[in-house]
């Protein structure tokens, strides 16, 4: 079963506004990971916040995490037509795995 | 930078047919992956390696079987391929089990 799970499944926004996705989750992890995945392509590693941390920076990217909530959000500020793609939390899980959400389509009109 | 490569971006197969998916890492990684990602299923574990000669099921490996008999490279085989396994596979590997993935840019599996 996924344990990450992606809120809003699909966001349309316009070049330069700021675009906000949400990824919830079920037990107990020790890091969270955000990828990106440009149509029919593999994904490619964002970031990655441990359970400790509240808050990380990435260029025009900021993740946070609550715990308390198990959530986690991925702010991508000022955005671009090339942000275009699907974002993806994953969260690891007892034995070294890594699962992953359904995933964001993100689509930013020029 | 760590490349992962597939062996095709595109495969027609017939249902029965065994099928060989191949995966090559060049950064010595110890783990390997290989998910499949589906429509409104997101991605899915299908098996993983810690190392070499060494495999585990993931979440769906019903179907699957691998093979690793050399570190930089990891083997999906579909010993009789069904139209339920049409499909976009995804390799990945990783330094540690739970540190970031580099994936392959997927294999696209049509089986008819």
């Amino acid at each position: 079963s996924q344990q990450g799970e992606e809120d809003p499944q699909a966001l349309s926004i316009q070049e330069g506004e700021n675009a906000t996705m949400n990824c919830s989750y079920k037990t107990s992890i020790n890091n969270l990971q955000w990828y990106r995945q440009n149509s029919g392509r593999g994904l490619v590693h964002l970031i990655l916040i441990r359970s400790n941390e509240r808050e990380k920076h990435s260029g025009r990217l900021r993740v946070t995490l609550d715990t308390s909530k198990k959530s986690s959000s991925l702010l991508i500020t000022a955005s671009r037509a090339a942000d275009t793609a699907s974002y993806f939390c994953a969260t690891d899980r007892e034995g070294g795995k890594l699962i992953f959400g359904q995933g964001t389509e993100l689509s930013v009109k020029p | 930078d760590v490349k992962v490569t597939q062996s095709s971006r595109y495969l027609v197969k017939r249902t029965g047919e065994k099928v060989f998916l191949e995966c090559v890492q060049d950064m010595d990684h110890e783990n390997m992956f290989w998910y499949r990602q589906d429509p409104g299923l997101g991605l899915r574990l299908i098996y993983f390696s810690y190392d070499v000669k060494m495999k585990e099921k993931g979440d769906i490996p019903e179907g699957y079987s691998v093979s690793r008999e050399k570190k930089e490279r990891f083997s999906l085989i579909l010993e009789s391929a069904s139209t339920n396994q049409t499909s976009m596979y995804l390799c990945a590997s990783s330094l540690l089990p739970t540190s970031p993935l580099h994936f392959g840019n997927g294999t696209r599996l049509t089986v008819t």
